[in-house]
């Protein structure tokens, strides 16, 4: 099972307020992946994890926190949401980048 | 960094007909290019992939090549069928001397349309 599961699929949320994406993996994983997609453009890698140690990109550092409290599961976290944050996150798992089916954030 | 760029945003073929579908790459210390396909309303889905120690990779219909003195590879799908709708996105990544932690730079994709 190559599974990817992320939660929710669909989230509205207001400018200013703050923003949790889930998502888990069943395949043991050491390493997972957080990628903004907006439309017309290349995912954008946020932030990694290999095992426990998390790397985020130099352009996105303080936009974006997350956790990974056990092998399965990695949060992405948004402190204060602005209009720029509306994309699509998805969440990939495994050297080969299995994705999952991605969370719609709409932020008004 | 790197930076990949994929030549074609859209492609369209006739039903049995080949595609072709190119990318360049910036950095020549990348060594590992994936290849993914995005159907409508779905998420991003591994197709193929080639290390850089070969120049050729065939999967049923579908062919990557490699060429790493011009940086490019290609993504050839022969046969093409409606199903083969969808944007294909070109990625390479480094691999980090334990052979792991693959880091992928996107390219933008290129929508390939196959009419019956």
């Amino acid at each position: 099972d190559t599974t990817v599961k992320q939660n929710p699929r669909y989230k509205l949320a207001r400018v200013g307020k703050p923003v949790n994406l889930i998502c888990s993996q069943t395949m043991n994983h050491d390493t997972m992946y957080w990628y903004q997609k907006k439309p017309n453009q290349a995912p954008k890698l946020l932030l990694f994890y290999y095992d426990k140690i998390l790397n985020r990109e130099a352009d996105t550092f303080e936009k974006f926190q997350s956790s990974r409290p056990n092998n399965s599961f990695c949060s992405l976290y948004i402190g204060s949401a602005g209009l720029e944050y509306s994309a699509m996150y998805l969440c990939a798992s495994g050297y080969e980048q299995y994705f999952g089916p991605g969370t719609r954030l709409t932020v008004l | 960094g790197e930076k990949v760029e994929q030549h074609e945003s859209t492609l369209s073929v006739r039903e049995g007909d080949s595609a072709v579908i190119n990318c360049t790459y910036t950095d020549t210390a990348s060594s590992y290019f994936p290849w993914y396909k995005q159907e409508a309303g779905k998420s991003l889905h591994f197709v193929i992939d080639i290390r850089s120690n070969v120049d050729r990779k065939q999967s049923q219909r579908l062919t990557v090549l490699l060429d790493k003195k011009a940086k490019r590879f290609s993504l050839h799908i022969t046969a093409t069928q409606p199903e083969d709708s969808a944007i294909y996105f070109c990625a390479a990544s480094m691999v980090n001397s334990g052979g792991s932690n693959y880091k992928l730079t996107f390219g933008k994709g290129t929508l390939l349309t196959v009419t019956p």
